[in-house]
């Protein structure tokens, strides 16, 4: 168990729909990232957040937007999705905002199927 | 256009034998990490080496970060069934701000037969 905690393990969802998961970091850590994994891209870095604010961007579509909160929880919005959109994502946290030897903890993922 | 390049994407051997995952790119990382992977889970930090050259050991397990700081492998020893699993190599690379970013490899799947 990373500490990690992401919420819904899965989720099947329609064609033009919205969706939010959600992600809980380790005790302590401040920064939180966002991947995508599918069969065809491998694991894709979307964006990460440190202590409640933007520290960099990935290859992020428009329709999807994060934020992390005071509680430094954080929540990526999936919008208009498509069947591509259909993977795993996942969140990791670490303490600091991102240095090069920094250790990610990863959460177990939240497998979206969009329909 | 992958950044990283790993290989092979699949490998199936027997319980006792060596085997060599190679990570390999054309751009400098200023750190490169390896994964494990096990399905429905997400990936767990195995090790992150720095300097180039730099050799680390854990248990069965050989990590090589090339000289240049473009390519790793990961040696195991004697594989065993509980080394079953998805294998990723990430680099890691200046974002700005004072992030680094990581990229990573999309895998070498490995399963060890009893």
């Amino acid at each position: 168990d990373s500490g990690v905690t992401q919420t819904p393990k899965h989720l099947i969802t329609a064609t033009g729909q919205r969706v939010t998961l959600r992600c809980s970091p380790r005790s302590g850590d401040l920064s939180v990232y966002w991947y995508q994994q599918s069969l065809d891209q491998g694991l894709q870095f979307l964006i990460q957040y440190y202590n409640g604010e933007e520290r960099a961007k990935g290859n992020i579509l428009e329709r999807f937007s994060a934020q992390q909160f005071p509680d430094l929880h954080s929540e990526l919005n999936l919008s208009s999705l498509e069947l591509g959109d259909s993977a795993l994502y996942f969140c990791a946290s670490s303490v600091g905002p991102g240095r090069d030897a920094d250790t990610q903890y990863f959460g177990p993922g939240t497998r979206l199927t969009v329909l | 256009t992958q950044l990283l390049e790993q290989s092979p994407q699949f490998l199936s051997i027997q319980e006792g034998e060596n085997l060599t995952v190679y990570c390999n790119s054309s751009s400098v990382f200023s750190s490169l990490q390896w994964y494990r992977q096990e399905p429905g889970e997400g990936p767990v930090l195995l090790v992150t080496v720095v300097t180039g050259g730099e050799v680390k050991k854990l248990k069965r397990l050989t990590f090589q970060f090339g000289d240049a700081r473009k390519d790793s492998s990961l040696h195991i020893t004697a594989a065993q069934p509980g080394d079953t699993g998805l294998y990723l190599c990430a680099g890691a690379q200046y974002s700005g701000a004072g992030s680094y970013q990581l990229t990573f490899g999309k895998g070498t799947k490995l399963s060890v037969i009893p």
